[in-house]
């Protein structure tokens, strides 16, 4: 049974750098094409793609986002990190872990964590 | 970036109701596309993968169709736990982008 579990801060200041981390079971992220994303969503808002870390360690990004996200891993500890800086009241949302899920010629985001609410505020 | 765009963003249908949600993509995607089910203070659920295949678990009154710009998702007969936002994803190409959501409420 795959599971994911987001934790991190619910309160950060305006500048600061965000730090979510996605524990993860069920799974390597070591297997061939696995993958574990991020996404979020504002309140009330859409959902949001933020970033995606592959089994061999290749990264996407959300360009919009890029020059801020930083997306690794840590196989042996069964994580995923996410890393934010420079942070603004629009980045208020809730952060949600998922998992990509490989199907001959196709994927998808089959499974996603509870998610995390972080407040960006002074 | 490919755009999603979803119609309508809200509808309000009973239950036994066939309800049909359309999603449009800004360039063509072949059948790179995902259906979400997102019911209030929950993190969405999968439902459909590839335009048409259902995520294993999801019941069969839901299927996708579609496929190059124009898709839909349909509910054959609306129960009471399907009252949720519904959102499309295509995965054909980076960025990832979703539709920005339909709301099927209770009439």
């Amino acid at each position: 049974q795959i599971t994911l579990k987001e934790s991190g801060p619910t309160l950060v200041k305006p500048t600061q750098t965000l730090t979510l981390t996605c524990t993860f079971s069920g799974f390597s992220l070591s297997t061939s094409e696995v993958a574990v994303g991020w996404i979020r969503q504002p309140p009330g808002k859409a959902l949001e793609w933020l970033a995606l870390i592959y089994w061999d360690d290749d990264k996407r990004y959300s360009p919009s986002l890029k020059n801020r996200l930083t997306i690794t891993k840590d196989t042996s500890k069964n994580q995923v990190v996410l890393t934010l800086t420079n942070l603004d009241p629009v980045d208020t949302a809730t952060y949600y872990c998922v998992h990509r899920k490989p199907v001959p010629g196709h994927w998808y985001f089959d499974l996603w964590g509870r998610g995390t609410l972080v407040t960006v505020s002074s | 970036d490919i755009q999603m765009t979803q119609s309508p963003s809200s509808l309000s249908a009973s239950v036994g109701d066939r309800v049909t949600i359309t999603c449009r993509a800004s360039q063509g995607i072949s059948n790179y596309l995902a259906w979400f089910q997102q019911k209030p203070g929950k993190a969405p659920k999968s439902l459909i993968y590839a335009a048409s295949s259902l995520q294993s678990g999801v019941p069969s009154n839901f299927s996708g169709s579609g496929s190059g710009t124009d898709f839909t998702l349909t509910i054959s007969s609306l129960q009471p736990e399907d009252f949720a936002t519904y959102y499309c994803q295509q995965y054909n190409s980076y960025p990832l982008t979703f539709g920005g959501g339909t709301k099927v409420e209770i009439k």
